[in-house]
C-alpha cells in the first residue's frame, strides 16, 4: 500500500530536549516536505527536499532541521524545542515540486512544556 | 511570496444542499490549484485539482472553478452528505505549495 508514515504520532516533551520525528514514504517520490498545522493558520511549510541531499527552507524554518540521506526518509529534528513549537506536524511526499498531488502522513501531535 | 486567503472559515449546510468555498491567491505565477479534505485525526487528502489552463473541472458531486484573471478559485460540493463534514484546504502551487487557512464544513442531517 502506497503511504507516508510518521513516528511518533503523539509526543509530549520538555523545553530544550532534542527530538526527532521520522517520516518515510514507499512511493519512490523525489519531493518531500514538512508542514505544521496551527488553528486558523492552515498548513505552513517548514522545510522541503527535492532529492537526496537537497533540502531548503520553507516559510517557517526557524528552530527546525532536516536531513535527506535516503530517498525514502526525511526526518524532522528539533534540537532545542520551545513551547511555541507545540503543533500538529505533517510530512508529505510527491513526484515533484510543482503540479503533483502531495501525499500526507497521519500527523504527529507535539506538545512542548 | 504567495498568499492564499480562504472563505468562509466555517460553513454549516443542511444535508442535500450545496456548499461553496472560495479562495484567492496573490502570485500570478501559480499554476496548480489543489483542494484537500482533512478528516478528524487524519492527514489531508486530495479531492480535486485544477491547472491554470483550465477554467472548470468536475468529479461527480465536486467541482472546482478557476478565474486566473481575478486570481480566484472555488470548490463546489452539490448534494452534500454527512460524510462531507471535514476541514477543506485550498492551495496554490507556484514555486512551493501555499495552503489557505481552511474551512470547517458541517453537514447537518
Amino acid at each position: 500500500e502506497a503511504q507516508v508514515t510518521q513516528n511518533p504520532r503523539y509526543l509530549i516533551t520538555v523545553t530544550g530536549k532534542k527530538l526527532t520525528v521520522t517520516c518515510s514514504q514507499n512511493m519512490n517520490h523525489e519531493y518531500m516536505s514538512w508542514y505544521r498545522q496551527d488553528p486558523g493558520l492552515g498548513l505552513r511549510q517548514i522545510y522541503y527536499s527535492m532529492n537526496v541531499e537537497v533540502t531548503d527552507k520553507g516559510d517557517v524554518p526557524e528552530g527546525y532541521k532536516v536531513s535527506r540521506k535516503e530517498k525514502r526518509n526525511f526526518p524532522l529534528i528539533l534540537e532545542s524545542p520551545s513551547p511555541n513549537q507545540t503543533s500538529l506536524y505533517f510530512c508529505a511526499s510527491s513526484l515533484g515540486r510543482g503540479g503533483y498531488e502531495q501525499y500526507f502522513g497521519p500527523g504527529t501531535r507535539l506538545t512542548v512544556t | 511570496g504567495e498568499n492564499v486567503e480562504q472563505h468562509p472559515s466555517t460553513l454549516s449546510v443542511q444535508e442535500g444542499d450545496s456548499a461553496v468555498i472560495k479562495c484567492t491567491y496573490s502570485d500570478s505565477a501559480s499554476n496548480y490549484f489543489p483542494w484537500y479534505k482533512q478528516e478528524l485525526g487524519k492527514g489531508p487528502q486530495l479531492i480535486i485539482d485544477i491547472r491554470s489552463n483550465v477554467g472548470e473541472k468536475k468529479d461527480q458531486r465536486i467541482a472546482v472553478t478557476l478565474n486566473k484573471t481575478a486570481k480566484h478559485f472555488s470548490l463546489h460540493i452539490t448534494e452534500t452528505q454527512p460524510e462531507d463534514s471535514a476541514v477543506y484546504f485550498c492551495a496554490a502551487n507556484g514555486q512551493n505549495f501555499v495552503f489557505g487557512p481552511g474551512t470547517r464544513l458541517s453537514v447537518l442531517p
